[in-house]
Parts: C-alpha cells; sequence; structure tokens
C-alpha cells in the first residue's frame, strides 16, 4: 500500500457541487499539505495543517476549505465546484522530526469540473 | 518566501552527466535548498537537499555555490527514466515548500 493515499484519483463533476477530496497516510507524519497542479505550471500550496488543531491557508485557498480529522487524515473541500478548479491535486505529508521537511506526495487526484 | 529560477527546459543524452542549474539569489541563512522531481502521471518525489556542502546520495549530487545564491543538481549518468520535470525549492522559515515551474528534463536515447 502507498504510503499517501488519495481518493478518488479522478472524478468528474459539474459545476455547483460540492466536491471532497480525501487523502490518508501511513507515515506517521505531523504535517500534511494539499497543493493544485495546472498543466504546464508547478505546484500551489492549497492549505498546509501542522498537527490536528492547526489549518494555515496557502497561496490559493480562495474556494476551497480542509478538515483534519485525524493525524493520518487530511480533505479537501470544495464547496461550489467551478471549471476553473479543473486541475491535479496532490496530498502531502512531512514530519516536524525532519529539519529538512521532506515532503512525501500522494500519486492525486484529477478533478474535472464541467 | 524566497523565489528559485530555473531553466524551463534541458535535452541530454542517456548515459551521459546532467547539471541542472538554480539561481536563487535572495536565499537566506536559514533557507535549505531542495530539489523535487516529477516523472510523467506522478505526485513529485524528494531527490536531496542541502544548507552550504555538496551533498551526495543515491540519486544524485547537489553542488552548493560558496555564496549559496545558486546550486546545482547533477545526474551522473543520466538514464531514460530521469526523464522528468525538476523543482528546485528553498524552504523558508515557515517550512512550507513553494514549487516554481520547474526545468523539464528530456534525456535521448
Amino acid at each position: 500500500d502507498a504510503d499517501v493515499t488519495q481518493t478518488p484519483r479522478n472524478r468528474i463533476t459539474k459545476t455547483g457541487k460540492r466536491i471532497m477530496l480525501e487523502c490518508s497516510q501511513t507515515k506517521g507524519h505531523d504535517r500534511m499539505y494539499w497543493y493544485r497542479q495546472d498543466p504546464g505550471l508547478g505546484l500551489r500550496l492549497i492549505y498546509y495543517s501542522f498537527d490536528v488543531k492547526d489549518i494555515n491557508k496557502g497561496e490559493i485557498s480562495d474556494g476551497y476549505s480542509v478538515s483534519r480529522q485525524a493525524q493520518a487524515k487530511f480533505s479537501l473541500s470544495l464547496e461550489s465546484a467551478i471549471p476553473n478548479q479543473t486541475a491535479l491535486y496532490f496530498c502531502a505529508t512531512s514530519s516536524a522530526l525532519s529539519g529538512a521537511n521532506v515532503l512525501t506526495f500522494g500519486a492525486g487526484s484529477r478533478l474535472t469540473v464541467l | 518566501d524566497a523565489k528559485t529560477t530555473q531553466p524551463n527546459s534541458m535535452e541530454s543524452n542517456e548515459e551521459e552527466p546532467v547539471h541542472l542549474p538554480c539561481n536563487h539569489s535572495t536565499i537566506s541563512g536559514t533557507d535549505y535548498i531542495h530539489w523535487y522531481r516529477q516523472l510523467p502521471s506522478q505526485g513529485p518525489e524528494y531527490v536531496i537537499h542541502g544548507l552550504t556542502s555538496n551533498v551526495n546520495n543515491r540519486m544524485a549530487s547537489l553542488a552548493i555555490a560558496e555564496d549559496r545564491k545558486s546550486s546545482t543538481l547533477i545526474l551522473h549518468r543520466a538514464t531514460l527514466r530521469d526523464a522528468a520535470v525538476y523543482y528546485c525549492i528553498l524552504k523558508g522559515g515557515a517550512q512550507k515548500l513553494v514549487f516554481g515551474q520547474g526545468t523539464r528534463l528530456t534525456i535521448n536515447p
């Protein structure tokens, strides 16, 4: 099993629908992140969480919300999806014990909003 | 967050060394230099990181300039599997990593 698991891997939805992308990890890391990647571009940070009760906005948090249900789970929600949220979404984890903050990424969730 | 500058693309031949440059002129004294790569249809994966001294691991070497304003990722003997987008990133005080657009590396057989 993968260390960082994202579900669903692919999702097609319609404008205005509520969507949740889920991330779970078995690495025992305390820190979790959600990134978005658009075609031909690098990754942009949406939200990050350093602990269960800690939630922080990243570069592009508008239109998104997150929930850290447990240390191992971090979900990303789009309350009312719009077409420009069509992208590849990555979850990542890291450990505060690692001074270098090395990230481990999931395989990605491809979201298409029609 | 300090920024990095990388060439958009590079090309090399299989079994030859590859030197991927990165400029980070606004780096602060406590910023680590990280490199990640993203293979086609996969999430990014960690390659190497360093602070001041050159670093080696099983995947690559990282050469850091004495003034730390630039660094070079070295793949000693490229294979077709090394074709990917390579990201040079500075880890800032907030401990989150901000990705740029990276360098798309093409390896010719």
